[in-house]
């Protein structure tokens, strides 16, 4: 069975520092996903990572995929209030139709 | 943009009672999904749905739940019998065939409250 574990869950930033968000999966899995929710808000995808050494970025925002680690890396660069909202990693479970197993989110906070 | 919508906003129902949850999928879109967040928890899959038919169903997906492509657009999720414990965000997803990294587009979701 497939578990994601993310840490940390809450997260307390002062503008302008850097933070890293990591993402744990237990089993195989080719696709990570990295999700932003807002509150009351749907899920916004910002990054999809297929292949082991993946890394991509927007903004202050780069993700990264280890699958031999098997652990994924959301790192937020000189963070700005903007950022502040719940990040969400999902590893891809199955086969072709397969679907997305969520960690707990990592509730991040920036303030002034 | 193509988006996925979903409708209503909220529902607010009683115990007992039937819902149905709809979703309007991206149109070109070959699978569709449904999740459920708990408020304050994490995002859980419920069900995949391709072809007409289940693909696959997580354990919380029991006999009182039911999927259904009415027509050509539409995706629903229909609660039988509602209990308290199923009040939550139900999110619709979808995505295409083409492409490998079959990234899942979200739509608002719809929050379901059980009285």
């Amino acid at each position: 069975e497939l578990k994601v574990e993310q840490n940390p869950l809450f997260l307390s930033m002062q503008e302008g520092k850097n933070y890293t968000i990591y993402c744990n999966y237990s089993t195989t899995s080719d696709r990570l996903y990295w999700y932003r929710q807002d509150p009351g808000k749907s899920l916004e995808s910002l990054f999809v990572l297929l292949s082991n050494g993946a890394v991509k970025q927007e903004g202050r925002l780069m993700a990264s995929l280890d699958t031999k680690a098997r652990l994924s890396t959301l790192h937020i660069t000189a963070a700005v209030h903007d950022l502040s909202a719940t990040y969400f990693c999902a590893a891809y479970y199955g086969g072709s139709q397969g679907n997305l197993i969520f960690g707990k989110g990592t509730k991040l906070s920036v303030k002034p | 943009e193509p988006e996925v919508t979903q409708t209503p906003s909220h529902q607010v129902t009683q115990m007992g009672q039937e819902v149905i949850l709809r979703c309007v999928p991206i149109s070109n879109h070959l699978y569709f999904y449904w999740y459920r967040q708990i408020l304050g928890q994490k995002v859980e899959f419920l069900v995949s749905f391709y072809n007409n038919e289940i693909s696959e169903k997580s354990e919380i997906f029991d006999d009182q739940f039911s999927v259904e492509r009415p027509d050509g657009s539409n995706f629903t999720l229909k609660i039988r019998s509602t209990k308290l414990e199923d009040s939550a965000m139900y999110f619709c997803a979808s995505t295409s065939l083409a492409g490998l990294n079959n990234e899942q587009f979200f739509g608002p979701g719809t929050r379901l409250t059980v009285l």
